[in-house]
């Protein structure tokens, strides 16, 4: 079975600098994705990043860049130049079976990671 | 958004009652997801749906059901709401561009069971 872990429960930024969340997996499957989530305080979830476990290059959107750690199975997060309103919860997650035709697809989220950023 | 919309919002209903929330998509996404959300829990998979009529269960499915007779609804039914299904729900959809897979999540229903 597949585990994320997130061991940050929550933390602080100042305005301006950069961020890097944790996040570990644990899975025996060798084809698999790797999400990032971000949920602010009105409770919608809100997509950020993924990697695919073939991707050679690390992803990025804009300010979210991931570090894909393969042989230490980490898909750390990385927010640059974090802003008053990146404040939120953010959650890892994970999803086996390559192929998302696959039977039993699904995904596996870690425990989140609470960001207050600071003026 | 990919344009997936979940009724009611909030729902307040006692214990033994019978709950439907639903989950519309507008742009003909195959897969769907229904999860819960609770404090200490993360979120979980309740059941999903890869086509319709085609559904699954998840990690936490004892007490619901879902159906999909259309692509764009999927329905997810609490037969006799228990106090311990108090949580918010959550409807996914699965996007794939090339390679690449996004999933976007409803703005969620917050269900208490008195």
């Amino acid at each position: 079975a597949q585990k994320i872990t997130q061991t940050q429960p929550g933390m602080f930024v100042q305005e301006k600098e950069a961020v890097t969340l944790d996040c570990t997996y644990d899975t025996s499957d060798q084809s698999y994705g790797l999400f990032w989530y971000k949920q602010p305080s009105s409770g919608e979830m809100i997509f950020l990043i993924y990697q695919g476990s073939y991707d050679e290059q690390n992803a990025t959107e804009g300010r979210y860049s991931l570090n894909f750690q393969k042989a230490r199975k980490s898909a750390n997060l990385v927010i640059s130049a974090s802003q008053l309103g990146d404040s939120a919860m953010y959650f890892c997650a994970m999803r086996v079976a390559g192929m998302i035709k696959a039977a039993g697809n699904k995904l596996t989220f870690g425990g989140g990671t609470r960001v207050l950023v600071k003026p | 958004d990919a344009g997936i919309t979940q009724s009611p919002r909030h729902k307040v209903t006692e214990t033994g009652t019978p709950v439907t929330l639903r989950c519309h998509q507008t742009e003909n996404h195959r897969y769907m997801y229904w999860y819960r959300q609770d404090p200490g829990h993360g979120l979980r998979l309740i059941h999903y749906s890869y086509g319709v009529k085609d559904t699954d269960k998840g990690e936490v499915s004892d007490g619901y059901s879902v159906s999909r007779s259309k692509t764009e609804d999927f329905l997810l039914t609490l037969e006799s709401a228990t106090s311990s299904q108090t949580s918010v729900y959550f409807c996914a959809i699965s996007e794939l561009t090339g390679r690449k897979e996004k999933l976007f999540f409803g703005s969620g229903t917050q269900l208490s069971v008195l």
